[in-house]
C-alpha cells in the first residue's frame, strides 16, 4: 500500500534551516510529483511548492521563492524539503503529499511538527 | 493568485441532517477542484477530486458539483465521523500553481 512516511519532529532557532524528508513506499516513486503543504496550529492550509521526482523540476509558492528548497534521492524515494532562514511564523506542521490527476494529494505523510523559538 | 472562499466558517448541524458547504474561487479553475476532510492532528483526506468524483473508499454521502467559480460539497446525511474540518483546493496555470480555501468546521450542534 502507498505510504509517505516523514521525519520527526524539529526544533529551530530563528535564523536557522530545517530540512525534513519524506520518504515513500509502495508506487514507483519517480512516475509521481510530490508537493509541500504546511499548517500553523489553528489555522488552513498554505501550498509551499511541488517537484517531480524524475526530472527534478520544482515550482514553489512565490511566498517561499528564495527560502525553500526541494529534492529528492530517487535511490532512497525519498524527498525534502528545506526552509531557510526561518522565523517564528514558520512554526507549524508540514506535510508531504503524493500528486495525483488534476494535481491533487492523494496520499499524505503524517506531518512533520517544526517550532522555531529562540 | 487563485483565491478560494469557502463559507460559512462553521457549520453546526446534528448527525443526519444535510450539509452544504460552498468554495468560491476569483477566477475560473474549470473543474480543478478538490475537497478534503481533516480530523484534529491528521494529515488531510482526499474527498473529491475534478469537482465531482469521489475518490476512492469515500462513501455516497459525499458529493461534490459545480465548475468555473462556484463549487459545492454536500454530505447527503452526517454520520458522527463527518465532524470534522473541510478544505477545497484548486490547481491553475502551467507550471501549476496550488491554493487551499480558508476551511469550514462541521461541528456539533
Amino acid at each position: 500500500q502507498v505510504q509517505l512516511v516523514q521525519s520527526g519532529a524539529e526544533v529551530k532557532k530563528p535564523g536557522a534551516s530545517v530540512t525534513i524528508s519524506c520518504t515513500a513506499s509502495g508506487y514507483t516513486f519517480s512516475t509521481f510529483d510530490i508537493i509541500w503543504v504546511r499548517q500553523a496550529t489553528g489555522q488552513g492550509l498554505e501550498w509551499m511548492g511541488w517537484m517531480n521526482p524524475n526530472s527534478g523540476n520544482t515550482g514553489y509558492a512565490e511566498k517561499f521563492q528564495g527560502r525553500v528548497t526541494m529534492t529528492t534521492a530517487t535511490s532512497m524515494n525519498t524527498a525534502y524539503m528545506q526552509l531557510n532562514n526561518l522565523e517564528s511564523e514558520d512554526t507549524a506542521v508540514y506535510f508531504c503529499a503524493r500528486v495525483w490527476g488534476g494535481w491533487y494529494g492523494d496520499f499524505w505523510g503524517q506531518g512533520t511538527p517544526v517550532t522555531v523559538s529562540s | 493568485e487563485v483565491v478560494l472562499t469557502q463559507s460559512p466558517a462553521t457549520l453546526s448541524l446534528s448527525p443526519g441532517e444535510r450539509a452544504t458547504l460552498s468554495c468560491r474561487a476569483s477566477e475560473s479553475v474549470r473543474t480543478y477542484l478538490a475537497w478534503y476532510q481533516q480530523k484534529p492532528g491528521q494529515a488531510p483526506r482526499l474527498l473529491i477530486y475534478d469537482a465531482s468524483s469521489r475518490a476512492t473508499g469515500v462513501p455516497d454521502r459525499f458529493s461534490g458539483s459545480g465548475s468555473g467559480t462556484d463549487f459545492t460539497l454536500t454530505i447527503s446525511s452526517l454520520e458522527p465521523e463527518d465532524f470534522a474540518l473541510y478544505y477545497c483546493q484548486q490547481r491553475s496555470g502551467w507550471p501549476p500553481r496550488l491554493t487551499f480555501g480558508g476551511g469550514t468546521k462541521v461541528e456539533f450542534k
